[in-house]
């Protein structure tokens, strides 16, 4: 079946412009979590959702960082007034369920470049 | 907070020689623990799991056990192949009810012939 999708996959965006990006999980899958990837790094943690209700926002680096899932299965990242510091790899991962134990299955990743 | 401590890289090896690639976790909680595999051009997978104490995971002829005694999952590969040439990550995920993964720096390796 088809994995996790993302678009675009390369974005360059001119400083203070506004971006968002999109994540088509798996079918079925509960449990959704964004991370950014730096240059030569692990993948962090940004944020989580259970269905449509983001349990956990604890990783997203600033409020210009917002993420939704209104109907519970595709998500959206948008960045606002984007910063130098935000240029990364974006990545997405989904689950059956949010505990521990489940395989998280990742997109591709949409590579960001501010300018 | 939780970390995970992974061993740098770059790690370069010959074909067919032993691989270890150590990982050590915070000791809160009771983690379950992943490897993750980044090939050059692809994204993130599993490699293999454990999600209890002295728990083994293989995959590809890779193996990790989850030792609780010294928080430790490290890497293990008999015989590496070129093809194994990736970017390895240990991630343990501490879940309660979210089980959001915490990566290594990640270890690159690469195999030659």
């Amino acid at each position: 079946g088809a994995g996790v999708s993302q678009s675009p996959r390369y974005k360059v965006a001119k400083r203070g412009q506004d971006v968002a990006l999109r994540c088509d999980p798996i079918s079925g899958h509960v449990s959704l979590f964004w991370y950014q990837q730096a240059l030569g790094q692990g993948p962090e943690f940004l944020t989580y959702f259970q269905n449509e209700a983001q349990l956990d926002k604890s990783g997203l680096p600033s409020d210009r960082f917002f993420a939704e899932r209104p109907e519970g299965s595709v998500s959206t990242l948008k960045i606002q007034r984007t910063q130098q510091e935000d240029s990364a790899v974006y990545l997405c991962a989904s689950s059956l369920a949010g505990q521990a134990y489940y395989e998280q299955y990742f997109g591709p990743g949409t590579r960001l470049t501010v300018t | 907070g939780n970390s995970v401590t992974q061993m740098e890289g770059p790690v370069t090896l010959s074909e067919e020689a032993f691989l270890t690639i150590n990982c050590t976790y915070t000791a809160t909680g009771y983690p379950s623990l992943f490897w993750y595999v980044q090939y050059p051009g692809e994204g993130l997978q599993l490699l293999l799991k454990a999600t209890k104490a002295d728990d083994k995971g293989s995959n590809k002829g890779f193996e990790a056990t989850y030792r609780k005694e010294t928080t430790s999952f490290h890497l293990e590969k008999g015989s590496v192949q070129v093809s194994d040439s990736a970017v390895y990550f240990c991630a343990p995920s501490y879940g309660g009810s979210q089980g959001n993964l915490i990566f290594g720096k990640g270890t690159k390796l690469s195999v030659k012939p």
